[in-house]
């Protein structure tokens, strides 16, 4: 059982370079979600997705974009990296919705540094 | 506006200590759940348990129980008999019906360092 399955696990980036973070799940969830983690921080939503071809913005949205064009993966762009998206992101899935008590399934992040 | 605060930043046992880690929340809805999550030092995000706001049974697991009451919008975690692998940090979060999509509202997390 892999579960949620991001990748890569680690990098580092030059300001204004772009990259893509990958997230799949394999429990045909239909929502995803991504966080960010700052250091002392609680995790707060970036992007969020209730099914495929439907994305919605979270609380701290700017400087990502993301798409959903199948059930399973739901990537994070980063298209003009700054160092204030140095951070742990998160990926997530969840069965239900927003009324469901399940708790989300969470991938084991990617730590991310941009220099 | 739904907020969790867990106003313990870092909390230091020796082991076999109690020690309880609190959280508040703050929603204006009648229907939410409430999480916590364990966040060991290896980085990942492991589900403790959770709670749905109409059920204010405590609830016991091994050396872990919670406290849920809605009187206090409180919803505390006690670790008895604390072990060195209990050392990790906590995470209280929220999720209220139809805020965005199921989103968990965490608090800032409690890091828990229990010495042998």
């Amino acid at each position: 059982n892999a579960g949620v399955t991001q990748t890569p696990k680690f990098r580092i980036l030059k300001i204004g370079q772009s990259m893509t973070l990958q997230c799949t799940q394999d429990m045909n969830h239909n929502y995803m979600y991504w966080y960010r983690q700052d250091p002392g921080m609680g995790l707060k939503l970036i992007y969020y997705s209730v099914g495929a071809g439907i994305t919605d913005k979270g609380e701290v949205p700017n400087g990502y974009n993301v798409s959903r064009s199948t059930t399973e993966d739901f990537p994070l762009r980063l298209e003009l990296a700054a160092p204030s998206q140095t951070s742990v992101y998160f990926c997530a899935s969840l069965q239900t919705g927003s009324s469901s008590n399940q708790p989300q399934h969470f991938g084991d992040g990617t730590r991310l540094s941009i220099l | 506006a739904q907020k969790v605060t867990q106003a313990q930043t870092e909390i230091s046992v020796v082991e076999k200590e109690d020690v309880t880690l609190d959280c508040v929340y703050e929603t204006r809805d009648t229907t939410y759940y409430l999480f916590w999550y364990k966040q060991p030092p290896s980085g990942e995000l492991v589900f403790l348990i959770r709670r749905n706001s109409f059920d204010e049974q405590n609830e016991i697991s091994g050396r872990y129980s919670w406290n849920f009451q809605k009187s206090t919008s409180s919803f505390n975690f006690t670790i008895t008999a604390s072990q060195v692998v209990d050392s990790a940090v906590y995470f209280c979060a929220l999720r209220v019906v139809g805020g965005q999509g199921g989103k968990l509202i965490f608090g800032q997390g409690t890091e828990l360092s229990v010495k042998p």
